[in-house]
Order: C-alpha cells, then sequence, then structure tokens
C-alpha cells in the first residue's frame, strides 16, 4: 500500500499552461517536502512546509499543505520547458524507535513541451 | 549549503561480485545518513538508516546480509551489495541531514549510483 498517492503520474502541457500536482493520504505529516528530480540525479529539495494550511510561493510554483496535514498540492503557473522533472512529495513520519523518516510518493512526471 | 557526494555514479559488475557505494557529506558532519532504492519510474524507497558508530537500521524486506551498511565516520556512510545479481541492479541514492538546519527533517540527497550487475 502506497502511503502517499500522487497524481497525475504523467502530465504532458505546451509551455505557458498552468498545473497542478497533488499528493493525498491518510497519515497525518509533521512535514511534507517537494522535490525535483532530473533523469540520473538525485532529487533537489524545492521546498518544506510544517503548518497545516500554509501555503510557500517559489517564484511560478506554490505550495500548499493540507489544513489536516494529509495533502499537499504544487500548482505551476506558466511553465516553461525547463519544468520538466520528476516531481516527488515525500512526507515526514516518526518510526516507532523514535526517529523520523521520509516517505515518498512515486512521483509525477511532468514534460513541457516548447 | 550542504553537499553529499556520492561514488561511483555509475557501476557495471558481473553476477556474484560484490560493488561498494560510497556516500559522503562534504561540508557538514551527518550522524545519520539514509539509503534509498529507485527502480525505473518508481519512487524512492528507503532501505536503511545508517548511524554513525552504530548498527543500520533495515527497513522490512530488506536482507542486512545482502546490503551492508557501514557509516564509520560522519562524513562517510557506504553500502555494499554483497554477491550481487542481476535484480540488484537499480539506483541506490543516499542522504544526510544536515544538523545545521533544525525543525524539519530537511535531507541532502547525494547525485546516486546507478548499479547494473550483468
Amino acid at each position: 500500500t502506497q502511503l502517499l498517492e500522487q497524481s497525475p503520474q504523467f502530465l504532458s502541457i505546451q509551455e505557458g499552461e498552468n498545473l497542478t500536482v497533488y499528493c493525498n493520504s491518510s497519515s497525518v505529516f509533521s512535514s511534507l517536502q517537494w522535490y525535483r528530480q532530473e533523469p540520473g540525479e538525485g532529487p533537489v529539495l524545492l521546498v518544506t512546509v510544517v503548518t497545516g494550511g500554509e501555503v510557500k510561493k517559489l517564484k511560478r510554483l506554490t505550495f500548499q499543505f493540507g489544513d489536516a496535514r494529509k495533502d499537499s498540492s504544487l500548482h505551476i503557473t506558466a511553465a516553461q520547458p525547463g519544468d520538466t522533472g520528476l516531481y516527488l512529495c515525500a512526507g515526514a513520519k516518526i518510526t516507532q524507535g523514535g526517529s523520523e523518516k521520509l516517505v515518498f510518493g512515486k512521483g509525477t512526471k511532468l514534460t513541457v513541451n516548447p | 549549503g550542504a553537499v553529499v557526494s556520492q561514488h561511483p555514479s555509475r557501476v557495471i559488475c558481473k553476477s556474484g561480485t560484490s560493488v561498494k557505494i560510497e556516500c559522503r557529506s562534504l561540508d557538514f558532519q551527518a550522524t545519520t545518513m539514509f539509503w534509498y532504492r529507485q527502480f525505473p519510474k518508481q519512487s524512492l524507497m528507503l532501505m536503511a538508516t545508517s548511524n554513525e558508530g552504530s548498527k543500520a537500521t533495515y527497513e522490512q524486506g530488506v536482507e542486512k546480509d545482502k546490503f551492508l551498511i557501514n557509516h564509520a565516520s560522519l562524513t562517510l556512510s557506504t553500502l555494499t551489495v554483497t554477491s550481487a545479481h542481476p535484480e540488484d541492479s537499480s539506483f541506490y541514492i543516499c542522504s544526510a541531514r544536515d544538523p545545521r538546519y533544525s525543525g524539519a527533517n530537511v535531507l541532502t540527497f547525494g547525485a546516486g549510483s546507478r548499479l547494473t550487475v550483468l
């Protein structure tokens, strides 16, 4: 069972269009992060959201954390070909041993066509 | 910012051999590092948590004798895939938590190591 469900899995749009990627779970997370991964490289952190209802903006990217801290969304305005990549959400959970670990969604493969 | 380096970036080996992958935190000390595995078009699956000076904590279903993890210093963790087989071919990624960043669990990831077992 996937703890974090991302949708859509694949998205192909034209340059200039807007898009939203969703990350949903039945679990509550202490924080949620969004990463972007290029082929053959490790994920790069885009943002961390901690507070329920929090909204963060990073240029044309807007991230929102759900009020119940179970879901999040990533909205991109006026997408550009440089936005192409795999977008991963990751939720932080406390393990039984008391440590914290990240659980990743399957990712959304975004292609922005010029 | 925090930098994590992985080596090698790509390795091809014969079935039955062992392969070691290194993960280094270049500008900070990491008491905890994490090893992930990523199959094509799949997400990152946590394999184990590497703790400096103590045994690694493995996730359910990950064979500790197959994937040996050593975290001998505050800047280096190694993952050794023993007696590798073609099904072990994957993209292995390490990450480390920079203690200079308090609060939320912020990880810095290495660039990954692509293992191909023939």
